[in-house]
């Protein structure tokens, strides 16, 4: 099974909201990553997990908050959000961290931000 | 910090004919390279891995290159067909564990 899957599909909240993304993977891996997608672009890296813990933030606002639960979930915790925001949201999982392992992506989630 | 460019950006041809994706880094310095499809709002889905010791990989009516002393790494679709319209990103994964991705090239095969 290669199969990374997100929920929910689609998602479209108020400036006030709180709200999660939900990525699980039953793969084994132990390295997770969460990308944002805005339309035409290539996905930017927001998070990366490994075994757990957060390896790399890559300077993402705090109304962003990441959260692994154990090795097969990861969850995207969402408040506050600003319009700018709104695009694809993608998940992805590896075997392990290091460089030579490919990466599985997820369908995505698509986040709209009122 | 590495830079991926991907030429052309767009491609549009006519059904059967064969598909020449490009795909050039700035640091030579990687692990591994992959080619990725994506569907319009989709996910991405991986269509080859090819390690920094390897030259190409193939899977079926696909063929990746890799001349990691030049930067240059090529997909290969032959047979175009209407379904394989999407966009192609390749990306590096260099030893900072990112993957370093290029802008994607937008296929069109016209049936």
């Amino acid at each position: 099974d290669t199969e990374v899957t997100q929920t929910p599909k689609h998602l479209v909240m108020g400036m006030t909201n709180k709200k999660s993304l939900k990525c699980e993977q039953h793969m084994g891996h132990r390295a997770m990553y969460w990308y944002k997608q805005k339309a035409k672009k290539p996905p930017e890296l927001m998070f990366v997990y490994s075994y757990e813990k957060l390896s790399i933030n890559e300077s993402v606002p705090s109304r962003f908050s990441p959260e692994c639960p154990n090795s097969s979930l990861l969850n995207l915790h969402l408040h506050a959000l600003q319009p700018e925001d709104s695009a694809l949201y993608l998940c992805a999982s590896s075997q392990a961290l290091a460089g030579r392992n490919e990466q599985f992506f997820g369908p995505g989630t698509r986040l709209t931000v009122l | 910090k590495q830079e991926v460019t991907q030429i052309p950006a767009a491609l549009s041809v006519p059904e059967g004919e064969n598909l020449v994706l490009n795909c050039s880094f700035t640091d030579s310095a990687i692990y591994n390279l992959q080619w990725f499809r994506q569907d319009p709002g989709k996910g991405l889905t991986s269509l080859l891995l090819i390690q920094s010791s390897q030259r190409e990989q193939t899977s079926g009516r696909l063929n990746a290159s890799l001349d990691k002393s030049s930067g240059r790494s090529t997909l290969y679709i032959a047979a175009s067909q209407p379904g394989d319209s999407a966009t192609y990103l390749c990306a590096v994964s260099g030893n900072d564990y990112k993957l370093s991705f290029g802008a994607g090239t937008t296929v069109t095969v016209r049936a």
